[in-house]
């Protein structure tokens, strides 16, 4: 079942810009994880944040959690031609055992240089 | 470096035909997925397995079967192959006990004529 859901479906900014995608989940989660893929390629993961962090920055990106709403933003600072992809959230439910991971249906972003 | 490999990025079958799909990693990972990706979909988990010879049944199971017989091999199988079955097949793997990274293959793109 689809549990997370990425907002915008496609976004176009210009080199430099700063670019904010939306995640919302349904159930309890254990982590919330942000994976990029490039056209035709596999995913590769870009951050995890745990159910009791609110806040969690790498290089560029920076992902917010607020599970009291059940949502998490990437945002993606001064972006390059490079950082176009798809970006999908997806979520590890709580609970126990090693099942996947829920994916949305991903925010295609386009860099305009 | 982390790599999982998958043995075809492009195959072609014809309808009733029995397909293999080879995912090998080289983490010794427990966890390994599959996953199809279709536009408008996202990613599905068809199955997935947390150890040798044990398997575990996603989302979307049906029309699939796997094999795992080493820790580092997990086959996803169509019996008859159906048009419906066309789409991108991605392979993960990850570590037991641990609803964390998950790392992918590059994919393969399979079309069911």
């Amino acid at each position: 079942s689809q549990q997370g859901e990425e907002d915008p479906q496609a976004l176009s900014i210009q080199e430099g810009e700063n670019a904010t995608m939306n995640c919302s989940y349904k159930t309890s989660i254990n982590n919330l994880q942000w994976y990029r893929q490039n056209s035709g390629r596999g995913l590769v993961h870009l951050i995890l944040i745990r159910s009791n962090e609110r806040e969690k920055h790498s290089g560029r990106l920076r992902v917010t959690l607020d599970t009291s709403k059940k949502s998490s933003s990437l945002l993606i600072t001064a972006s390059r031609a490079a950082d176009t992809a798809s970006y999908f959230c997806a979520t590890a439910n709580s609970g126990g055992g090693a099942d996947g991971l829920t994916f949305g249906k991903g925010t295609h972003l386009i860099i305009q240089p | 470096d982390v790599k999982v490999t998958q043995s075809s990025r492009y195959l072609v079958k014809r309808t009733g035909e029995k397909v293999f799909l080879e995912c090998v990693q080289d983490m010794d990972h427990e966890n390994m997925f599959w996953y199809r990706q279709d536009p408008g979909l996202g990613l599905r988990l068809i199955y997935f397995s947390y150890d040798v010879k044990m398997k575990e049944k996603g989302d979307i199971p049906e029309g699939y079967s796997v094999s795992r017989e080493k820790k580092e091999r997990f086959s996803l199988i169509l019996e008859s192959a159906s048009t419906n079955q066309t789409s991108m097949y991605l392979c993960a793997s990850s570590l037991q006990r641990e609803r964390g990274t998950q790392y992918f293959g590059p994919g393969t793109r399979l079309t069911v004529l």
